[in-house]
């Protein structure tokens, strides 16, 4: 079955940092790759997402490129601001039937003044 | 703006009672699903819908039902609610278009069964 490993957190970084957080998974053909956010007491917002391999997804700042070969779409931001601070979760539907999603366990993201 | 609102943020219920959650979006959205969020676990589905009257199981359905009599409505229901059913609950929509994986979230009801 499909499955999504992401990094435990929490990832704790100061203001102005450089992030990553690691996404893997496990699925059968061509999946589509999504990255949601949670912000504290709030449900989750789609943050970006990738359709096909090669493809980089981006928004507010975040990068992610669905990269095949290593069946990876590792989160990037060049520099993290308090706001940041919230839970990612990394995603993937297999484009059968319902769009149903199989997310990751989530990564919280600390960033510090 | 696309909605999808749920009909509480906080719930407190005993052991034993019917639960109803409900959730309601208005993008005319044929798809929708209930997740529970627990810490360590992520999100896992619980049922989905794909159109009226119609549900499919997800992952984790033992212990609950759903019911979907309008396209616009779904609703969760814990025929007896247990203390491990103590959890976050997410509500989602999406549509069955060429964007059909995208899923708009509601803001969650925190259930805690005593």
């Amino acid at each position: 079955g499909n499955s999504v490993t992401q990094m435990e957190g929490p990832v704790t970084l100061s203001e102005e940092a450089f992030l990553t957080i690691n996404c893997t998974y496990t699925a059968t053909g061509y999946p589509s790759l999504f990255w949601y956010v949670q912000y504290p007491g709030e449900g989750l917002q789609l943050l970006l997402k990738a359709t096909k391999a090669d493809d980089k997804g981006s928004n507010k700042g975040f990068e992610a490129t669905y990269r095949k070969e290593t069946t990876s779409f590792h989160l990037e931001k060049g520099s993290v601001q308090v706001s940041d601070s919230a839970v990612y979760f990394c995603a993937l539907s297999d484009q059968s039937g319902y769009s149903t999603l199989t997310f990751g366990k989530g990564t919280m993201l600390l960033v510090s003044p | 703006d696309v909605k999808v609102t749920q009909s509480s943020r906080y719930l407190v219920k005993r052991t034993g009672e019917k639960v109803f959650l409900e959730c309601v979006q208005d993008m005319d959205h044929e798809n929708m699903f209930w997740y529970r969020q627990d810490p360590g676990l992520g999100l896992r589905l619980i049922y989905f819908s794909y159109d009226v009257k119609m549900k499919e199981k997800g992952d984790i359905p033992e212990g609950y039902s759903v019911s979907r009599e309008k396209k616009e409505r779904f609703s969760l229901i814990l025929e007896s609610a247990s203390t491990n059913q103590t959890s976050m609950y997410l509500c989602a929509s999406s549509s069955t278009g060429w964007v059909r994986n995208e899923q708009f979230f509601g803001p969650g009801t925190r259930l805690t069964v005593l």
